[in-house]
């Protein structure tokens, strides 16, 4: 079956625009989580979903971020006024659920770059 | 939260059996261990992960001492193809990825 996917696989933008990253989960899995992942650095976490509301955000790194996951399915970090140090990969996951065992399964991630 | 420590690289050579010890002393009682693999511009991908003992798959084993304050992964009989960054976790509800272990095979 198909994986977790990610678009745009690139995104470049200016600083101060607004940006949509959109991740499709694999189906049935409930749980989908975002993490940002800097240049040789391991991947941060950012916030998750369990269904369609967020159980964490606690790794939102300030008011400028902002994620959605609607029907429970698709799930859309937003970015606003985008900053230079906001370029990065941000990786999606999804799991079948928040199980503490539950396998992640990570999508190619979006490469964000900031100018 | 738990935070683990690991080596910043590694170097082996083909069919080599590489050990990756990592450590993760404040593990709590319903944590488990997981490790990941993650290529260049690929995300992270499920190894293998375990609670206690010796969890054994296709790919890897997971040893883990009775005290679960550290785990060693062993990759069998290594090959070009292994060359990545591994990454020990300790499992939450959330993944906390640290730097993770650069393993670098040679022919």
């Amino acid at each position: 079956g198909a994986g977790v996917s990610q678009t745009p696989s690139n995104k470049v933008t200016e600083k101060g625009k607004y940006v949509e990253l959109r991740c499709d989960p694999i189906s049935g899995h409930t749980a989908l989580y975002w993490y940002r992942q800097s240049l040789g650095q391991g991947p941060e976490f950012l916030i998750y979903f369990q269904g369609t509301g967020a159980a964490d955000d606690s790794g939102l790194p300030n008011d400028r971020f902002f994620a959605v996951r609607p029907e429970g399915s698709v799930s859309t970090l937003k970015i606003q006024r985008t900053e230079r140090g906001d370029s990065a990969v941000y990786l999606c996951a999804s799991s079948q659920g928040l199980l503490r065992d539950n396998e992640q399964f990570f999508g190619p991630g979006t490469r964000l770059t900031v100018l | 939260l738990a935070k683990t420590t690991q080596p910043i690289s590694m170097d082996s050579y083909e069919g080599q059996e590489v050990n990756i010890t990592c450590s993760h002393n404040n593990i709590a009682t319903n944590d488990y261990i997981t490790w990941y693999q993650q290529f260049p511009s690929q995300g992270p991908r499920f190894i293998i992960q375990g609670y206690k003992t010796k969890v054994t798959n296709e790919v890897a084993s997971l040893f883990i001492p009775a005290d679960r304050k550290s785990s060693t992964l062993s990759l069998p009989r290594v090959s070009l193809s292994d060359t990545a960054v591994y990454y020990c976790l300790v499992n939450t509800d959330k993944l906390i990825f640290g730097t993770g272990t650069r393993l670098q095979v040679f022919p």
